[in-house]
């Protein structure tokens, strides 16, 4: 089956613009993540959604990101006033539940460059 | 806060050869999950295999165990008769029930033929 897509693969925007990044989810799962994975290091935890509503978000580095999950599914992840710093990839990852030992399942990951 | 430390950032092992690649982490929590993740070039990040803090018997899928010690706080992947697919990044990562993945900065390994 289909995993979890995110699109664009690439972006390349430059400093001050504003920026959305999409996330597929895998059919079914209510649990969707975000995390931000800068250059030589491990995935950092951002924000994640149990249904529609936003259960955390505390990883969210300040008020310029944001992340809808309108319908259960698809999410975007939204960067206003993008900066240097936000250069980096971005992992969705979708679960069939928070609960016990479900696995997260990432999908490939969007590389932000902002210039 | 949770924390993960890998303390290799780089291992290699010749082909067929088996290695250990280390991880730690902190917690108060007794109850939790690890697990490590592997990420190719391809930026995929591919469960390799899981544990259950509460199991004492050390998790295994096919060359892939694990040695934990909880007492340690610690969660070393072992792998057999390595593969030359086997070369990329592992991430070692903790959960708490329902809670997100603390992540360690990884080790990256290579596979000599």
């Amino acid at each position: 089956g289909a995993g979890v897509s995110q699109t664009p693969s690439n972006k390349v925007t430059e400093k001050g613009k504003y920026v959305e990044l999409r996330c597929d989810p895998i059919s079914g799962h209510t649990a969707l993540y975000w995390y931000r994975q800068s250059l030589g290091q491990g995935p950092e935890f951002l924000i994640y959604f149990q249904g529609t509503g936003a259960a955390d978000d505390s990883g969210l580095p300040n008020d310029r990101f944001f992340a809808v999950r309108p319908e259960g599914s698809v999410s975007t992840l939204k960067i206003q006033r993008t900066e240097r710093g936000d250069s980096a990839v971005y992992l969705c990852a979708s679960s069939p539940d928070i609960g016990g030992s479900y696995e997260q399942y990432f999908g490939p990951g969007t590389r932000l460059t902002v210039t | 806060a949770q924390t993960v430390t890998q303390s290799q950032p780089e291992m290699s092992v010749q082909e067929a050869e088996t290695v250990t690649l280390s991880c730690t982490y902190d917690t108060s929590e007794s109850d939790y999950y690890l697990f490590w993740y592997k990420q190719p070039p391809s930026r995929q990040m591919i469960l390799v295999i899981r544990q259950e803090a509460y199991k004492q018997q050390n998790a295994t899928e096919n060359r892939f165990s694990v040695n934990f010690q909880k007492a340690a706080k610690s969660f070393s992947l072992k792998i057999s008769d390595s593969q030359l697919g086997d070369a990329a990044m592992y991430f070692c990562a903790y959960r708490r029930f329902g809670n997100q993945f603390y992540f360690g900065t990884g080790t990256s390994l290579t596979v000599i033929p």
